[in-house]
């Protein structure tokens, strides 16, 4: 079975300046997404970035952008100039590749709380 | 569209009770997800429609627990003779189908039912 692991239950940053949370994952699989997702306190759960396991390009969305070591399992999340607005639980996910049932089945680490301080 | 949306927010109930939560996904989306969150921990998959159908229950759904999706829109799911160990957060997803382009894999989560059994 995967299991996603995140071992910082919690992180701070200060305002305007640059974080890395960490992710390792476990899978036999050769075919897989992996996920980074945010959940502001009391709101939804929201997608904040994704890497497809057969690119070897690291993906980026304006501030955030993942270091991906496939050989390592590691996927690491790094924000940069962090604004007050990015504090949440932070969630590394997985995901198999291919169709059917595995399309929506993410398994989730424990999540990370990041915490901004002006 | 207002995207997923769950009621209620907030159930409060005595041990050995039966409750039931609705999801409304985005309209155009034909998948939905129910995922079960614990304090401090990442989302869990409990089920899976694709439009009506239900096609993947987790183990972690006993037979209390059951999901419905009639017609392929809005989902329930009702907790029969409740425990304490059921607390938690319940979690709704919807997704379009479709296993290529932007939406690969992304979920798009309602805020939640916080489900407190005394």
């Amino acid at each position: 079975a995967q299991t996603v692991t995140q071992s910082q239950p919690e992180m701070s940053v200060q305002e305007a300046e640059t974080v890395t949370l960490s992710c390792t994952y476990d899978t036999s699989e050769s075919d897989y997404y992996l996920f980074w997702y945010k959940q502001p306190p009391s709101r939804q759960m929201i997608l904040v970035i994704r890497q497809e396991a057969y690119k070897q390009q690291n993906a980026t969305e304006n501030r955030f952008s993942v270091n991906f070591q496939k050989a390592a399992k590691s996927f690491s999340l790094k924000i940069s100039d962090s604004q007050l607005g990015d504090a949440a639980m932070y969630f590394c996910a997985y995901r198999r590749g291919g169709g059917g049932t595995s399309y929506g089945k993410l398994t989730f680490g424990q999540g990370t709380i990041l915490t901004v301080h002006p | 569209d207002t995207g997923v949306s769950q009621d209620p927010r907030h159930k409060i109930t005595k041990r050995g009770q039966n409750v039931t939560f609705r999801c409304d996904p985005i309209s155009e989306h034909n998948r939905l997800y129910w995922y079960r969150q614990t304090l401090g921990q990442g989302p869990e998959f409990l089920t899976y429609f694709q439009n009506e159908a239900q096609l993947e229950k987790s183990r972690l759904l006993s037979n209390r627990f059951s999901a419905e999706r009639p017609k392929g829109s809005f989902s329930t799911l009702e907790i029969q003779r409740t425990e304490q160990g059921d607390s938690a957060m319940y979690l709704c997803a919807s997704s379009p189908q479709g296993l290529a382009g932007p939406n690969t894999g992304e979920l798009f989560f309602g805020e939640g039912s916080r489900l407190t059994v005394l």
